[in-house]
């Protein structure tokens, strides 16, 4: 069954640091997602992408964060500045449409130090 | 303000019963989905509804728009069930995210 994948599983960084998180979403899905849960919290939407462009983007995702699908399989989400309210589980997802489910990636723990 | 409330928040069954994991939500909504997260805290999508029905093996899911209001229920619970079970929407103004609950967390004792 098609995954989506997410690199690294784990990583930790120092503060003010900028971190990539990378996602290959599934090859015919045409909606991304990144979402993140606090240790103990709710999962939270950040942002979606569709057609090459962000559709919505929540209140947490400020200028501190940007999404790109730079070569047509990989979607990466880029926290420029780090801070330690940021650790958390980001999990990214795809699906192929409006109409249909989510699938997915098992997750990147980024821990802030 | 939580738009999506869960309950039980938490829930302890023995291997067999029959469990009810309830959604209520107050907005209006386009879909909802059921997903279950693994200690690992991976996610997996269990059902999509917009209206009606859906089983999937021992996996009931079922909404009522009017009410707003879903029910998942297992039947022939086991072990391996254990898991955070969440509700998560999405709503009629969006097409985009997802809101989710806080999840419902069941261990099925053998």
């Amino acid at each position: 069954e098609p995954e989506v994948t997410q690199t690294p599983s784990h990583q930790v960084t120092q503060m003010g640091q900028e971190v990539i998180l990378r996602c290959v979403p599934i090859s015919n899905h045409l909606y991304f997602y990144w979402y993140r849960q606090i240790l103990g919290q709710k999962v939270e939407f950040l942002v979606s992408f569709y057609n090459n462009e962000i559709s919505e983007k929540s209140e947490i995702f400020d200028d501190q964060f940007s999404v790109e699908r730079p070569d047509g399989s990989n979607f990466t989400l880029k926290i420029r500045s780090t801070k330690l309210e940021d650790s958390a589980m980001y999990f990214c997802a795809s699906r192929m449409g409006e109409n249909y489910g989510y699938t997915f990636g098992s997750g990147t723990r980024l821990t802030v130090v | 303000k939580n738009e999506v409330e869960q309950s039980p928040q938490n829930l302890t069954a023995q291997e067999g019963e029959f469990i009810t994991i309830n959604c209520s939500y107050s907005v209006g909504i386009s879909a909802l989905h059921w997903l279950q997260q693994h200690p690992g805290g991976g996610i997996v999508s269990l059902f999509m509804l917009s209206s009606g029905k859906k089983k999937h093996g021992r996996l009931i899911a079922t909404i009522n728009i009017q009410e707003k209001h879903s029910s998942l229920h297992i039947t022939a619970s086991h072990p391996r069930d254990s898991a955070v079970y969440i509700c998560a929407v999405i709503i009629m103004d969006s097409n985009y995210q997802l809101i989710w609950g806080a999840g419902t967390k069941l261990i099925i004792k053998p």
